[in-house]
């Protein structure tokens, strides 16, 4: 079955230091990968997105997310965080095979990510 | 802005009323999807649409009516809901990943 886990609840970082959230996934064959967030009674905004090639991914605000194949993890990343970082993030994972013809994207439960002035 | 909007924002029922919620693209996409957000819950998706026609329903209780009447929009009709249903309700719709609209928070009396 496919999966996402995201093991942190909440991430609690102080502005100016280098945040981490962690996600892996287990979905057979090569998935395509994705960090969404969500601001306060907003909807999800994409961050970026992993389908293949090199494995540090660079997206919006200044995230970036590095896919390690061995570990099967997608941990997203930012060298130096800011209040307005503060927001819900949701790590996803897409087969991209022809068996997922709606495709259809399996969300982690999200990690609340606390920017500390 | 994603290019996806919803309407009502924000909408509060008994439990005996009827209401649709609307959500509304024109980004050309051709697939389209009802996810519920519950707090503390993972999200939930509800309905597929691919080309107009509903490909997934993921065990949705009959009180909740889907309806995309063309590719553009797509309708969630609610009708006799419980207090539990009382959560976030988002649409998407898909180009080269999904694109989520605001969500309408739904509030069952």
């Amino acid at each position: 079955a496919q999966s996402v886990a995201q093991p942190e609840d909440q991430v609690n970082v102080a502005e100016g230091n280098p945040l981490t959230v962690k996600c892996t996934y287990s979905v057979s064959g090569n998935p395509y990968l994705f960090w969404y967030v969500q601001y306060p009674n907003r909807g999800l905004q994409f961050l970026l997105k992993y389908i293949t090639g090199d494995n540090l991914v660079k997206g919006s605000y200044g995230f970036e997310a590095e896919f390690n194949k061995s570990q099967t993890s997608f941990h997203l990343k930012k060298p130096s965080a800011l209040v307005s970082d503060s927001a819900l993030y949701f790590c996803a994972v897409r087969d991209p095979s022809p068996r997922n013809r709606d495709d259809k994207i399996i969300f982690g439960k999200g990690t609340r990510l606390h920017i500390l002035p | 802005e994603t290019g996806v909007t919803q309407t009502p924002r924000h909408l509060v029922m008994g439990m005996t009323n009827k209401k649709s919620l609307k959500c509304e693209q024109h980004l050309g996409h051709n697939a389209m999807y009802w996810y519920k957000q519950s707090a503390k819950k993972p999200l939930e998706l509800m309905f597929v649409y691919n080309f107009k026609e509903q490909t997934e329903n993921n065990s949705v209780p009959s009180r909740f009516s889907p309806e995309c009447p063309n590719s553009s929009h797509l309708f969630l009709h609610l009708h006799t809901l419980q207090p539990e249903d009382s959560a976030l309700y988002l649409c998407a719709s898909k180009g080269d990943t999904q694109y989520f609209g605001p969500g309408t928070r739904l509030t069952v009396l």
